[in-house]
């Protein structure tokens, strides 16, 4: 059955290093991947978008790479603040429109 | 900015009750989702429409209904609440999915069955 898996344990980083939250996936061919934050008792944010064709994506502080071949997907946070302090979730489309959620990676920068 | 607004953040039903939850977006987007959120389980798909009047199951459609009158207000019925339904709704909208739009999600409604 299709499963995506993120680091399933929180990621504790100091101010200013690089947080890499992981997005792994098995049995799934997905034409594209998104990258969500969300803040405790809020819906989720869309951050990013990456096609199977494309290998990296950049916004600002953030980076996303997509590796079809090893069916995965880093997301990058560099010189991180405490405002970055969330919840990361991965998403794959499952074709038909639907898109199949990670479990999500809960982020803390501390200062 | 696009909106999605979720009529309640916070209810609370009894057991065997009908209960509503509902959804407005204003961006005039075709598709629009439900989902239930649970601690290590994360995003799950319950219904997805994607025009008015139209409806498709989710993963897991078992104890839910949809209705979809008019393009920007997407329902969510729980005929006969019980307590396994406790949980977090969330309610997105999207453009046409062959552009690889992303969703744009409610604030969520926080949902006890009691």
């Amino acid at each position: 059955s299709q499963k995506i898996e993120q680091n399933s344990e929180a990621l504790n980083i100091q101010e200013g290093k690089t947080a890499t939250l992981t997005c792994n996936y098995t049995n799934y061919s997905p034409a594209y991947l998104q990258w969500y934050r969300q803040d405790p008792g809020r819906g989720p944010v869309f951050l990013l978008l990456i096609r199977e064709n494309e290998k990296e994506k950049r916004k600002e502080r953030l980076k996303v790479t997509f590796d079809t071949t090893l069916k995965q997907s880093l997301f990058h946070i560099t010189a991180s603040q405490p405002a970055d302090s969330a919840t990361y979730l991965c998403a794959l489309d499952n074709q038909g429109g639907k898109l199949i959620f990670g479990q999500g990676t809960e982020l803390s920068v501390k200062p | 900015d696009v909106k999605v607004t979720q009529s309640s953040r916070y209810l609370v039903k009894r057991t065997g009750e009908k209960v509503f939850l509902e959804c407005v977006q204003d961006m005039d987007h075709e598709n629009m989702f439900w989902y239930r959120q649970d601690p290590g389980l994360g995003l799950r798909l319950i219904y997805f429409s994607y025009d008015v009047k139209m409806k498709e199951k989710g993963d897991i459609p078992e104890g839910y209904s949809v209705s979809r009158e008019k393009k920007e207000r997407f329902s969510l019925i729980l005929e006969s609440a019980s307590t396994n339904q406790t949980s977090m709704y969330l309610c997105a909208s999207s453009r046409p999915t062959g552009l690889a739009q992303p969703q744009h999600f409610g604030d969520g409604t926080r949902l006890s069955i009691l």
